[in-house]
């Protein structure tokens, strides 16, 4: 079965430091990625995705992230954080169909001014 | 933002009730699932609908139960709550293959 694994639980940065947050998942067929953010309160909001082509995804806030197939992995970055950028962020990948989403367990991203 | 509306947003029930959450949605998606929130687990899937009447279970659904008689409503039903479904319950849409899914609000469920 697919699984997803985030390999920071807890990040903690000061503003302007750069991010990057890991995504592997497991299965190596055709894959759909994405990430969400949750910030504190509140639903979850898609960052950005990955269905094809240019592996190098822009998202909204200034994120982006690499979908690397070799090694099965959509790793997160900001070049400069910001404050409002603390929140927990989940990578998923869609799995088995009816586009079903497996997540990862989600890295709290803490930011101090 | 999506039309989603997860009701109720909180509740507080005890060991042994039947509880139901609904989850209503306004874009006429045809895809609908219900999720749970754990720390340390991110989000699972309890059960989806790909149409009316359409329902299988996720990787989550013992104690649960969904039905789905209109495209806008998804209800979920734990039928005999217990402490380990304390949680904060996701409902999500989605329209078709390729396209990202759109959650609610959340529902903060409460067993004591």
């Amino acid at each position: 079965a697919q699984s997803v694994s985030q390999h920071n639980h807890h990040v903690i940065l000061s503003e302007a430091a750069s991010l990057e947050l890991g995504c592997n998942y497991s299965y190596g067929g055709t894959v759909n990625l994405f990430w969400y953010v949750q910030y504190p309160g509140q639903h979850l909001q898609l960052l950005l995705k990955y269905f094809s082509g240019d592996p190098l995804v822009k998202g909204i806030k200034g994120f982006e992230a690499e979908f690397i197939k070799s090694k099965f992995s959509f790793n997160l970055r900001k070049p400069s954080v910001q404050w409002s950028d603390t929140a927990e962020y989940f990578c998923a990948v869609t799995s088995g169909g009816y586009n079903k989403l497996i997540f990862g367990a989600g890295t709290r991203l803490a930011v101090h001014p | 933002d999506a039309g989603i509306t997860q009701s109720p947003r909180h509740k507080v029930t005890e060991t042994g009730t039947p509880v139901t959450l609904r989850c209503h949605q306004t874009e006429n998606h045809r895809y609908m699932y219900w999720y749970r929130q754990d720390p340390g687990h991110g989000l699972r899937l309890i059960h989806y609908s790909y149409g009316v009447k359409d329902t299988d279970k996720g990787e989550v659904s013992d104690g649960y139960s969904v039905s789905r008689s209109k495209t806008e409503d998804f209800l979920l039903t734990l039928e005999s709550a217990t402490s380990s479904q304390t949680s904060v319950y996701f409902c999500a849409i989605n329209g078709q293959t390729n396209t990202e899914a759109f959650f609610g609000q959340g529902t903060r469920l409460t067993v004591v």
